[in-house]
């Protein structure tokens, strides 16, 4: 699966958008980005994923670029409760590692009111 | 749902005593995770099952790890004899069939050997 980089820490005042930026540039054709996010004390959740196509779902927006060397994860309005650590992960379909989803450090989020 | 199901929440034990980690995935969920959290590795992945067979242990750090998956609705990960760098959050997460379906994961359980 290839690598993601993500800065470890950004801010983010209540209410405004929040723009997480993840760098995949060895992603392959065939492999989806994922978002996952752990907020403290709590087990990691499925925020959205995608191949090519922009997504959104009711939490958030995943804007890939046509290169597809890079992501944004967008939260519209930044809660309190979005205060957590974001996972960006590149993971290929059809492979040996079927099941595996390898977590890096990721962004810690800190949501200000 | 009731969601993936971790007990005990919180453990506490002596080096050298056996620790049992339990999970109930959720219902219908053919694949089945355990991950270990620690400030210094952050989250790893140490096995997984599908269809109660393990698939792939090479996260399992050595021999005194052990995990099972007797049924399809229950899973165990013993560590026997504990030891203080054992200390650790302990996550199991699910999964329902397709490689592109999101996991799960359960509220976690948090290890502490003294």
């Amino acid at each position: 699966d290839a690598k993601t980089t993500q800065p470890p820490s950004m801010d983010c005042a209540e209410g405004r958008a929040a723009n997480l930026p993840c760098n995949h540039s060895t992603i392959s054709g065939n492999e989806y980005v994922y978002w996952y996010r752990q907020i403290h004390s709590q087990g990691p959740q499925y925020i959205i994923h995608g191949l090519k196509n922009n997504e959104t779902n009711e939490m958030a927006s995943l804007i890939i670029t046509e290169d597809r060397k890079s992501s944004t994860l967008i939260l519209p309005h930044a809660t309190l409760r979005d205060t957590a650590v974001y996972y960006c992960i590149v993971r290929e379909f059809g492979s040996s590692n079927t099941g595996k989803l390898i977590f890096g450090q990721g962004t810690t989020l800190q949501v200000k009111p | 749902d009731a969601g993936v199901i971790q007990s005990p929440r919180h453990e506490v034990t002596e080096m050298g005593q056996e620790v049992t980690l339990r999970c109930k995935p959720i219902s219908g969920h053919d694949y089945l995770f355990w991950y270990r959290q620690t400030m210094m590795r952050g989250l790893e992945l140490l096995i997984y099952f599908n269809n109660n067979v393990p698939i792939d242990d090479s996260g399992m750090p050595e021999d005194r790890f052990s995990a099972k998956m007797p049924n399809a609705s229950f899973s165990t990960l013993k560590i026997q004899p504990s030891e203080p760098r054992d200390s650790a959050v302990y996550f199991c997460a699910s999964r329902r069939g397709a490689e592109q379906e999101t996991q799960y994961f359960g509220p976690g359980t948090r290890l502490l050997v003294l």
